[in-house]
């Protein structure tokens, strides 16, 4: 098992354009939250994704969406990209059961926007 | 509001002294805290949970609820303990993190 997956490491983008974000879970696991990490700072809380729905959601604005597959994949949206929103976003998978579950996370995704 | 403070962004001890790496938080709630940390080239991974109470690699952290302090404890420092080192907090399914502290244990 390869653990949590990100894709692409990096990527750079331009002001206003958009941009998607992927994650496998690690095997066995069910849950998919989001995070993103500036320079300098812990990773911040942007949504989390259990049965294909949004169940939490940090203090991020709606140019930030998510998605989460049947198999558990997810994908994070960032639309009208910012200056600011350059980080490192970070996955993090987990299986929900009745008592709370590690998670886990991945390798992040690197995006600058230029 | 939810929030955890980590006051020092980076520490040095000498190996074989003791270190703690402080963590306060604010939470209406009861809370429920983690130690997580990223080694050099390494994912953020999960160091010790309070509801465990384990001894993780030597490390331990008792919660303090009266002074609202989470801190992490080692007796005596290793070189492989050099790392960054986040405090978070667990709030339904959302954690809050602290902006974490980076441990440099000299030889």
């Amino acid at each position: 098992d390869a653990g949590v997956t990100q894709s692409p490491t990096h990527l750079i983008k331009t002001r206003g354009q958009q941009v998607t974000l992927r994650c496998s879970p690690k095997s066995g696991h069910d849950t998919v939250s989001w995070y993103q990490q500036a320079l300098g700072q812990g990773p911040q809380f942007i949504f989390q994704y259990y049965e294909e729905e949004e169940r939490q959601r940090g203090n991020f604005p709606d140019r930030f969406s998510g998605h989460q597959f049947p198999n558990y994949s997810s994908e994070l949206n960032v639309n009208a990209l910012l200056l600011g929103d350059s980080a490192l976003y970070l996955c993090a998978s987990s299986y929900r059961g009745p008592t709370y579950n590690e998670q886990f996370f991945g390798p992040g995704t690197r995006l600058t926007v230029l | 509001a939810q929030r955890v403070t980590q006051p020092e962004k980076l520490l040095s001890v000498f190996k074989g002294a003791p270190v703690e790496l402080k963590c306060n938080y604010s939470y209406s709630g009861s809370p429920e805290l983690f130690w997580y940390v990223q080694y050099s080239r390494q994912r953020l991974q999960l160091l010790l949970r309070h509801i465990s109470r384990e001894s993780i690699k030597g490390f331990t952290a008792d919660l303090n609820k009266g002074e609202t302090s989470f801190h992490l404890k080692k007796p005596f420092a290793q070189e492989e303990d050099s790392a960054m080192y986040y405090c978070a907090l667990r709030a339904g399914n959302q954690f809050y993190f602290g902006t974490g502290t980076s441990l440099t244990v000299i030889p």
